[in-house]
């Protein structure tokens, strides 16, 4: 079974700086798909970021990007010009073929 | 809007008591899913439906059952409600494929008491 570990269950950051937020995972397959996903006070799930295995280039949105380490097994999430609305739980998620395998979670909170 | 809908948002139940949970999608989606959400456990998937007509075990379903009563919607049964099933539900669904990603509906905080 594929597995999600997210070793930092908090995280503080000032705002307009940057933030990595560390996540591994195991598997034997060759392709795959990981997801970062961003959940506010509102409980919403927002997807922030996906990448596929078989691409080199890691994936990019606006101030959102991942350093991809398909080796390692390596899967982390940098936030760029961190605002006050980036305040939320963060999830890395791996798509087994079937289903979603969730992280534990990262609580990241955004300081003036 | 499209999306997922889930019936209802919040609830309180006794011990012992039943319900379902309701969840829609309207975005003609094959595969879907029910997970539930614990502080420090990230989510969890208590069973999913890969095609109307299937279900199938996640990883939590002892004490649920599910139907999917249609392509639009896939339901989740508690038929007698314990205080360890206090959580927070959520329904997703996808078209199957992961490059077109997952979407969640808004959850249900269920309480039992």
């Amino acid at each position: 079974a594929q597995t999600v570990t997210q070793s930092q269950p908090e995280m503080s950051v000032q705002e307009a700086e940057t933030v990595t937020l560390s996540c591994t995972y195991d598997t034997s397959e060759n392709n795959y798909y990981l997801f970062w996903y961003k959940q506010p006070p509102s409980r919403q799930m927002i997807l922030v970021i996906r990448q596929e295995a078989y691409k080199q280039q890691n994936a990019t949105e606006n101030r959102f990007s991942v350093n991809f380490q398909k080796a390692a097994k390596s899967f982390s999430l940098k936030i760029s010009d961190s605002q006050l609305g980036d305040t939320a739980m963060y999830f890395c998620a791996f798509d087994s073929g079937y289903a979603l395998n969730f992280g534990k979670g990262t609580s990241l909170l955004v300081t003036p | 809007n499209a999306g997922v809908t889930q019936t209802p948002k919040f609830q309180v139940l006794k011990t012992g008591q039943s319900m379902t949970l309701q969840c829609a999608q309207d975005m003609n989606h094959n595969s879907m899913y029910w997970y539930r959400q614990d502080p420090g456990m990230g989510l969890r998937l208590i069973y999913y439906s890969a095609s109307e007509g299937t279900t199938d075990k996640g990883e939590v379903p002892n004490g649920y059952n599910v139907s999917r009563l249609n392509k639009r919607e896939f339901s989740l049964r508690l038929e007698s409600a314990a205080p360890s099933q206090t959580s927070v539900y959520f329904c997703a669904s996808s078209a199957g494929q992961a490059i077109y990603g997952y979407t969640f509906g808004s959850g249900t905080r269920l309480t039992v008491v």
